[in-house]
């Protein structure tokens, strides 16, 4: 079966601190991807990366960046976190020939 | 672009009930559809998926039958069950394999006994 985790399941962080996020996949899949869920507005899609070092901006990237040095992981990185960024995030993986995406458990992240 | 609607929750039924989830979608060509379940606390797994029309994809009681004709992937279950309390998403692929699929907002299911 396809793993995906993520570092935490829960995390509080202050405004202003830089926060990581942590994706890795075990199925040596090509595509990541990292959405933020929201009561109301379902899943929102920040980045994706095609392969290792390349990255492509989702729907809302302002506020944050990602990095994919090795191809099984993929960080979420908040510069400097804010309240607004109080959401629960999730990572996924694909291949390019299967196109349905495997998610990982989740990261409810709160800043205070 | 490519869109997906999804009808509006919360949707609460009795125990045995029969469940309709209505999902549209608006694309080019031929995509690939999906529902996704998200139950309490946890990420998304995928329910069923449909690649060409007329499929039908199904997976513990529940079913959805890909209409190109009407450009809809219903999902449907005969008799619910308090356990398929969750949250339902609708999505599509399109046929790239690199770009990421697009989906509905959610439609958040309770089931009461």
């Amino acid at each position: 079966d396809v793993k995906v985790t993520q570092s935490s399941r829960y995390l509080v962080k202050r405004t202003g601190e830089k926060v990581f996020l942590e994706c890795v996949q075990d199925m040596d899949h090509e595509n990541m991807f990292w959405y933020r869920q929201d009561p109301g507005l379902g899943l929102r899609l920040i980045y994706f990366s095609y392969d290792v070092k390349m990255k492509e901006k989702g729907d809302i990237p302002e506020g944050y960046s990602v990095s994919r040095e090795k191809k099984e992981r993929f960080s979420l990185i908040l510069e400097s976190a804010s309240t607004n960024q109080t959401s629960m995030y999730l990572c996924a993986s694909s291949t390019s020939r299967v196109r349905e995406q495997f998610f990982g458990p989740g990261t409810r992240l709160t800043v205070l | 672009g490519n869109s997906v609607t999804q009808m509006e929750g919360p949707v609460t039924l009795s125990e045995e009930a029969f469940l309709t989830i209505n999902c549209t979608y608006t694309a080019t060509g031929y995509p690939s559809l999906f529902w996704y379940v998200q139950y309490p606390g946890e990420g998304l797994q995928l329910l069923l998926k449909a690649t060409k029309a007329d499929d039908k994809g199904s997976n513990k009681g529940f079913e959805a039958t890909y209409r190109k004709e009407t450009t809809s992937f219903h999902l449907e279950k005969g008799s619910v069950q308090v356990s398929d309390s969750a949250v339902y998403f609708c999505a599509l692929s399109d046929q790239s394999g690199n770009t990421p699929l697009v989906f509905g907002k959610g439609t958040r299911l309770s089931v009461i006994a």
